[in-house]
């Protein structure tokens, strides 16, 4: 079946540490996107990337990194620096990033910061 | 600007017909979407309009798009307890541009 998976589903962070999440999708896109959602706040982008090896700031891509270095993986890295980590952090990918930006979601990671 | 403004509850009888609104500021959209996100999941499209389009009519789902006032609403017909969920607006004012999300309706749907 084709589509975007993220994991761990849940995940547990103590205050100080770094914490990866993967999101791996095989529908062929070329563009993919990282979101955090927070309860009533909607959704913000992240980060970006609409080719391989290439990927942009999002609205609010302070104390986050990512990488891009194969087409079917985006991993997003939550770093100590970033203020107030707990959120629903949600992956996503589309054909392009032009066109109708009809986006593909994944499942979603929860990350709780202790 | 982009900014998308939803309200933020909504509750209908099962068998109801639910409408949901959305405003949007960028007179320039070309695209408006509206997804689906079902509790602990990632969002799902529902359907989306061409700026060059009044109405749009999907089964149970119909869009309305008035441009002159920057409204968009969906309505959803015979309303089901599966229909609970969140329900987000998008615009995308260009080709190039990156979507904008509303912050999301919640319906509730009670027997």
């Amino acid at each position: 079946d084709g589509g975007i998976t993220q994991s761990p589903k849940y995940l547990f962070r103590k205050e100080g540490q770094n914490v990866t999440l993967s999101c791996e999708q095989n529908l062929n896109h070329d563009a993919m996107y990282w979101y955090r959602q927070d309860p009533g706040q909607g959704l913000r982008l992240i980060y970006y990337s609409q080719i391989v090896n290439d990927f942009q700031k999002g609205d609010i891509a302070e104390g986050y990194s990512v990488s891009r270095e194969k087409k079917e993986s985006f991993p997003l890295t939550v770093t100590s620096a970033q203020k107030n980590p707990t959120a629903f952090y949600l992956c996503a990918s589309s054909w392009t990033s032009v066109g109708t930006g009809e986006l593909f979601f994944g499942e979603g990671s929860r990350l709780t910061v202790l | 600007g982009e900014d998308v403004e939803q309200s933020l509850f909504l509750s209908v009888r099962e068998g109801d017909s639910s409408v949901i609104n959305c405003t949007y500021t960028d007179s320039s959209s070309t695209y408006l979407y509206w997804y689906k996100q079902e509790p602990g999941a990632g969002l799902q499209l529902l359907t989306y309009i061409f700026s060059n389009m009044d109405m749009k009519q999907d089964q149970r789902l119909t869009v309305l798009l008035n441009k002159k006032d920057k409204h968009l609403s969906l309505r959803i017909a015979d309303t089901q307890t599966g229909d609970s969920a969140i329900y987000f607006c998008a615009e995308k004012p260009g080709a190039n541009s990156k979507l904008t999300f509303g912050k999301g309706i919640t319906l509730s749907v009670r027997p």
